[in-house]
């Protein structure tokens, strides 16, 4: 598509269930991120794709987030048992080169997560 | 560990008066620097970047930073604001030897008032 794609845009759930969050990256982009914005905060990485693998998801903050991506294509960040400090923007971006000092992302609008 | 630090959570200026949100990064080896901006229920567009070349860096919308490895700083600044500036600005950095990864500011809200 012609920008990076997010869904849902907008998720309220309780506490303790399961939610998934989706990237559809720019066609061709080979490299795709996640990363989560709270509240009046910077951006957190949480990991990277290079392709379907993951080089790097030292972001993570625990065991209740993963994540996967389809060959070059969609990703998903799931979050298991969500709890209150969940709540954030999840933003994600993909770019055509791979992992480098230099990297120029382009960024989806989010997707904001609400954990009541 | 290595960061970014932006010296302003907020800053406000008036229509067509000059805007300079200021940014110092750790020192390490030569970094890349970038400014985003997040306008309010939009993506993170890419502003201008800096990879070795020109210390003096021009971007989109008037803006520009200037790479000053002394002072370890790279503040981004516009000579005219405009009311279609007022956003969230990001500075940037990513370093070779972390393998790339991109370490955001904690962010400067721009206001701008008519």
């Amino acid at each position: 598509g012609a920008g990076v794609s997010q869904s849902p845009s907008n998720k309220v759930t309780e506490k303790g269930k399961d939610v998934e969050l989706r990237c559809d990256p720019i066609s061709g982009h080979t490299a795709l991120y996640w990363y989560r914005q709270r509240l009046g905060q910077g951006l957190e990485f949480l990991i990277y794709f290079q392709g379907n693998s993951a080089p790097d998801k030292s972001g993570l903050p625990s065991d209740r987030f993963s994540a996967e991506r389809t060959g070059e294509s969609v990703s998903t960040l799931t979050i298991q048992r969500t709890q209150q400090e969940d709540s954030a923007v999840y933003l994600c971006a993909s770019s055509p080169q791979p992992y480098s000092g230099a990297n120029v992302l382009t960024f989806g609008a989010g997707s904001r997560l609400t954990v009541l | 560990a290595q960061s970014v630090t932006q010296l302003d959570s907020h800053v406000s200026v008036s229509e067509g008066t000059p805007v300079l949100l200021r940014c110092n990064y750790s020192s390490s080896y030569s970094p890349s620097l970038f400014w985003y901006v997040q306008h309010p229920n939009k993506g993170l567009q890419l502003l201008l970047k800096y990879t070795s070349a020109a210390t003096l860096v021009k971007g989109i919308n008037g803006f520009e930073a200037e790479f000053k490895k002394s002072e370890t700083s790279f503040h981004l600044t516009k000579p005219s604001a405009h009311m279609s500036d007022a956003a969230e600005y990001f500075c940037v950095v990513s370093y070779y030897n972390q393998g790339g990864k991109l370490i955001f500011g904690q962010g400067t809200e721009l206001s701008v008032k008519p």
